[in-house]
Order: C-alpha cells, then sequence, then structure tokens
C-alpha cells in the first residue's frame, strides 16, 4: 500500500522557519518525481512545486520560490518542504504527493502549519 | 499561468440524479486535466487523470470528457458517499487548480 506521512506541522511566528518531512512507504520511492501543494484555511489548493528522482531539477511556483526549498534523501525515502521567512499567509496544510503517471496520484493525509504571534 | 475556472461552485442533488461538473481553463490545456475528491477533513484523491481515465480504485458511476479548454466531470447517478468538493487540475503547463464545485445532496 502506498503510503505518505508528514510531520513538523504545528505553530511558527512570524519570520520564523519550519522543515517539513514526508516518509514515504509502499512504493519505490527513488523511482518517482514528488511534489508539495498547499491548502489554506476555506481555501483551494495551490502547487507549490515538485522534485525530480535524484534531485537534479527542482521547480517552485514562481511566488514560493525564494521562501521554500524542496528536497529529499532516497536513502531515507524522505521528501522535505524547508519553509523560512513565513507569515500569516503561509497558514495552510501541506500535502507530500508523489507524481506517477499522473501528477498526485497518491497524497499524504498533510501536516498543518500555522503562523502566529 | 492557466487559470482554471469551476462552475457551479456548490452544486445541490439529489442521490440517484446524474451530475455534471464543470472545467473551463484560460487557454488549451490539451487534454492534461485531473479531478480530485476531497471530502471533509481529508486530504484529497484522484478520480481521473487526463481527462478520462479513471484511477484504479474509483467507482465507474465516475466519468470525464473535454478537449481543449472545456472539461466535465459526470456523476451517473449520485451516491451519499460523493458529498465532497471536487477540484480540477491541469497540468499542460505550470500546474494550477480550479477552485472547487462543493456537491451536497439535496
Amino acid at each position: 500500500e502506498v503510503k505518505l506521512v508528514e510531520s513538523g506541522g504545528g505553530l511558527v511566528q512570524p519570520g520564523r522557519s519550519l522543515k517539513l518531512s514526508c516518509a514515504a512507504s509502499g512504493f519505490s520511492f527513488n523511482d518517482y518525481w514528488m511534489g508539495w501543494v498547499r491548502q489554506a484555511p476555506g481555501k483551494g489548493l495551490e502547487w507549490i512545486g515538485e522534485i525530480n528522482q535524484d534531485s537534479s531539477t527542482i521547480n517552485y511556483t514562481p511566488s514560493l520560490k525564494d521562501k521554500f526549498t524542496i528536497s529529499r534523501d532516497n536513502a531515507q525515502n524522505t521528501l522535505y518542504l524547508q519553509m523560512s521567512k513565513l507569515g500569516s499567509e503561509d497558514t495552510a496544510i501541506y500535502y507530500c504527493a508523489r507524481i506517477g503517471v499522473t501528477p498526485m496520484d497518491a497524497w499524504g493525509q498533510g501536516a498543518s502549519v500555522t503562523v502566529s504571534s | 499561468d492557466i487559470q482554471m475556472t469551476q462552475s457551479p461552485s456548490v452544486l445541490s442533488a439529489s442521490v440517484g440524479d446524474r451530475v455534471t461538473l464543470n472545467c473551463k481553463a484560460s487557454q488549451n490545456i490539451n487534454k492534461y486535466l485531473n479531478w480530485y475528491q476531497q471530502k471533509l477533513g481529508e486530504a484529497p484523491k484522484l478520480l481521473i487523470y487526463n481527462t478520462n481515465n479513471l484511477q484504479t480504485g474509483i467507482p465507474s458511476r465516475f466519468s470525464g470528457s473535454g478537449s481543449g479548454t472545456d472539461y466535465t466531470l459526470t456523476i451517473s447517478s449520485l451516491q451519499p458517499e460523493d458529498v465532497a468538493t471536487y477540484f480540477c487540475f491541469q497540468h499542460n503547463s505550470w500546474p494550477t487548480f480550479g477552485s472547487g464545485t462543493k456537491l451536497e445532496i439535496k
């Protein structure tokens, strides 16, 4: 069974940083592109970015490129999202997703991030 | 960026009804259109990919169609468990989502 489990969310003060993790299991992690999506409270979904199998290609939504860094550790079957200079607009649920034959054919349960003083 | 417009934003229908949800792209997306279902408090789930391909394990009452800029998700016979918000998503170019259609039971 394909499983993606995010962790690392929580309450963070404005201007601080936070790193999310996504542990993958049930498939060959290093064969897949992976991505991150977020959903602000009561809002729609926003694509954050994606990373290829060997981390040689990483693409970001332009508006988030200076704040977020996607990385992966294939030995640990783990995807990461490093977030910096956080503001209230970054309050959201953050989902990791597998990019298989099509984007987001599997999703994690999400990690909640609240940016507030 | 390609803008995705979904209609209606809220749809109320009865159990057993045939339901149609619409998604319009601001430019041709060459059928690179997915549909996701998100139930309250849950992560989204892939239903349909590349316009009309049913994801494994999804009931056959769900189907998709369309081309160019206009796409449709159809539920042939609405079931109570279909209550959810449905998002369209294009991946022809930099990925973007529609704003969603909330489906309710009358």
